[in-house]
């Protein structure tokens, strides 16, 4: 089945204690990018890949970093947590070029709560 | 740098009824626009999207939207409302130079009340 899972998909924390949210999919997409979404701010997008090795700045790039040494994976990476990146996380994914241009497939989504 | 508003966090609709959800945006150069639907405790699912082309867009479940470039709008309708659609919706847009970077608005709760 072709998917975008996620993992974990429930963490509570503690603020300055390092955490991974992982995302994998199996479609073979070259395109995937990371979402926060909070309360009446609908989707804000944090960091977005193009193809391996090649990432990128969404709106809310602070406090985050991403990697994507391999095709499928695309890790979300909270090197110091705190309260206010305390959110429902989104990865997503779709194929590149014009026409598959913001087809996205989303996992499940992470809920993370930062105390 | 691309935006998009979308008026009423909230629309209710009887079942049957048209809905109207509408989303304006902002972009320097063509945008692509999307619409998509958030069911209670899960990911988003594309609805339906504008690249090129024909302005009226038809999307699953029988949902559509028109682009219309000199109102800067891409609002969505159905013409029947059913219990089902009872969701989130949220308009997206993304510029054709750089369509990586997507951008949300904050969405439209709809409730159908029977």
């Amino acid at each position: 089945e072709a998917q975008v899972t996620q993992n974990p998909r429930y963490l509570i924390t503690v603020t300055g204690k390092k955490l991974t949210v992982t995302c994998s999919q199996n479609m073979n997409h070259e395109y995937m990018s990371w979402y926060r979404q909070d309360p009446g701010l609908g989707l804000r997008q944090i960091y977005y890949s193009m193809n391996v090795e090649v990432t990128d700045k969404g709106d809310v790039p602070e406090g985050y970093k991403v990697s994507r040494k391999e095709k499928r994976n695309f890790p979300l990476i909270l090197e110091s947590p705190s309260p206010n990146q305390t959110s429902l996380y989104f990865c997503a994914s779709s194929l590149s070029g014009t026409s598959s241009a913001g087809e996205q497939y989303f996992g499940p989504g992470t809920r993370l709560t930062v105390t | 740098a691309q935006s998009v508003t979308q008026l009423g966090s909230h629309v209710s609709v009887s079942e049957g009824a048209l809905v109207l959800l509408r989303c304006n945006y902002s972009s320097s150069v063509p945008p692509y626009l999307f619409w998509y639907v958030q069911y209670p405790n899960q990911g988003l699912q594309l609805l339906l999207k504008y690249t090129t082309g024909a302005t009226l867009v038809k999307g699953i479940n029988g949902f559509e939207a028109e682009f219309k470039k000199s109102e800067t709008s891409f609002h969505l309708t159905k013409p029947s409302a059913h219990m089902s659609d009872a969701a989130e919706y949220f308009c997206a847009v993304s510029e054709s130079d750089s369509w990586g970077k997507l951008q949300f608005g904050a969405g439209t709760q709809v409730v159908v009340t029977p």
